[in-house]
């Protein structure tokens, strides 16, 4: 099936740091989305991408949907112990409405 | 976005007994998706929840482990069947369609299911 790439698997960072992560498929997707989960808590949504070349902040947060429609990175500036949590890439499937799922970004802050 | 209500938030089960999580939606929503997490993985589809007819089962998933329910535009129930250990898991619902906004999925808290 389809899948989507995402990276790095872990970070572990320093408070104030920047952060980047990306996402990359093989395929084409029309709208790519980013998702935060917390402990105990479902997915919440960060930052939903329409447009290639695309780029779309939420406070310290930024996304980018690559001009290719293949690939998305998010970045979180000046990083805070709130931040901590995985980070997971999707895109949205026109055909069904479905959501592929990259596999997640943990983020760890370290004290 | 909408207020997506999942009860229980978890429950501890004896094998070979069924549980009953249920979604609810303070809003119409055109769809309603089942996911099953393990613990630090990403999310699995385990159905699309139709309003008045049957779900749509992703490949591993039946009905009769997983039946699951719609009676309106609003709620939805998934049943986990004949439990055993390996059905532990965290199952998520979430919810698309929401007026005015293109075909997001929005998330419940989950429900966090140990089966000894």
């Amino acid at each position: 099936g389809q899948q989507l790439n995402q990276s790095p698997q872990s970070m572990f960072i320093q408070e104030g740091e920047d952060v980047s992560m990306n996402c990359t498929s093989s395929s084409i997707f029309n709208t790519w989305l980013w998702y935060k989960q917390e402990p105990g808590e479902g997915p919440v949504l960060l930052i939903a991408l329409y447009k290639a070349g695309e780029l779309t902040s939420n406070g310290r947060l930024t996304a980018q949907f690559g001009i290719t429609r293949k690939d998305s990175f998010l970045n979180i500036s000046a990083s805070i112990p709130s931040d901590v949590g995985i980070y997971f890439c999707a895109v949205l499937m026109d055909s069904n409405y479905q959501l592929i799922w990259g596999a997640g970004t943990k983020l760890i802050i370290k004290p | 976005s909408a207020v997506i209500s999942q009860k229980p938030s978890r429950d501890i089960c004896q094998r070979g007994t069924s549980l009953t999580i249920q979604c609810q939606v303070d809003s119409q929503v055109t769809m309603m998706f089942w996911y099953r997490q393990q613990p630090g993985q990403s999310l699995t589809l385990i159905a699309t929840a139709n309003q008045g007819s049957e779900a749509t089962y992703e490949s591993g998933f039946v009905i009769d482990k997983f039946p699951i329910s719609r009676p309106n535009l609003t709620f939805s129930t998934l049943t986990v069947s004949n439990m055993s250990p390996e059905d532990s898991s965290i199952y998520l619902c979430s919810v698309s369609g929401i007026a005015g906004v293109r075909n997001i999925q929005y998330f419940g808290a989950g429900t966090r299911l140990s089966v000894l």
